[in-house]
């Protein structure tokens, strides 16, 4: 099946510090998706990426898709302890006409006070 | 709007035993899936639907039954359960595919012993 790998899968950040989570695919992708899992919580949308090299901004979260729309990364600036939880990306798959997401494994931020 | 509801949110069964878990959601969304989430992976498909009358096989479908009942309701169905089906369970919507953002819900905790 097709296999999202995602990286790091364990983060541990003073309070301030940056973070960068990568997601790579084996194959071209058409478009990609971030989402946010607060501990006990569900998957909530954060955005979605759809053309090559494409760069996009929510305050101090950046994400970007690589040239090849093989890769994508999530960076956030001087993390706060609101951002605790998984990211996760998710790629989408076209199956005759019908499409679903394939989620990577994640990877889980905790913030040191 | 309650968007994406979900019932149980807990639920204990023995070896064999069988249930539905329900879901339900007012956006008048027309693609529903259902996941599964295991410790340390990312969520898995396990059936979906893109429209109203249709259902589809995801990554991970052995174990499990689907009903769309309706433009609102998606059911999913563990006829014999087993403690490999010990996971949380995701129902999520979209307006139309993939492509759109996945509106998740609550969540249910199933524990199979």
């Amino acid at each position: 099946g097709q296999q999202v790998m995602q990286i790091p899968q364990y983060q541990h950040v003073q309070e301030g510090e940056d973070f960068t989570t990568y997601c790579n695919s084996s194959t071209t992708l058409s478009n990609i998706q971030w989402y946010k899992q607060r501990p006990g919580g569900h998957p909530v949308f954060l955005i979605q990426l759809v053309k090559s090299g494409e760069v996009k901004k929510q305050k101090r979260l950046t994400f970007q898709f690589g040239e090849a729309k093989k890769n994508s990364s999530l960076h956030i600036t001087a993390t706060q302890t609101t951002d605790v939880g998984t990211y996760f990306c998710a790629e989408t798959l076209s199956n005759f006409g019908n499409e679903k997401l394939t989620f990577g494994t994640g990877t889980r931020l905790t913030i040191i006070p | 709007n309650a968007g994406v509801t979900q019932t149980p949110k807990f639920q204990v069964l023995k070896t064999g035993q069988s249930m539905t878990l329900q879901c339900a959601q007012d956006m008048n969304h027309n693609s529903m899936y259902w996941y599964r989430q295991d410790p340390g992976m990312g969520l898995r498909l396990i059936y979906y639907s893109a429209s109203e009358g249709t259902t589809d096989k995801g990554e991970v479908p052995n174990g499990y039954n689907v009903s769309r009942l309706n433009k609102r309701e998606f059911s999913l169905r563990l006829e014999s359960a087993a403690p490999s089906q010990t996971s949380v369970y995701f129902c999520a919507s979209t307006e139309a595919g993939a492509l759109d953002t996945q509106y998740f819900g609550p969540g249910t905790r199933l524990t199979v012993l």
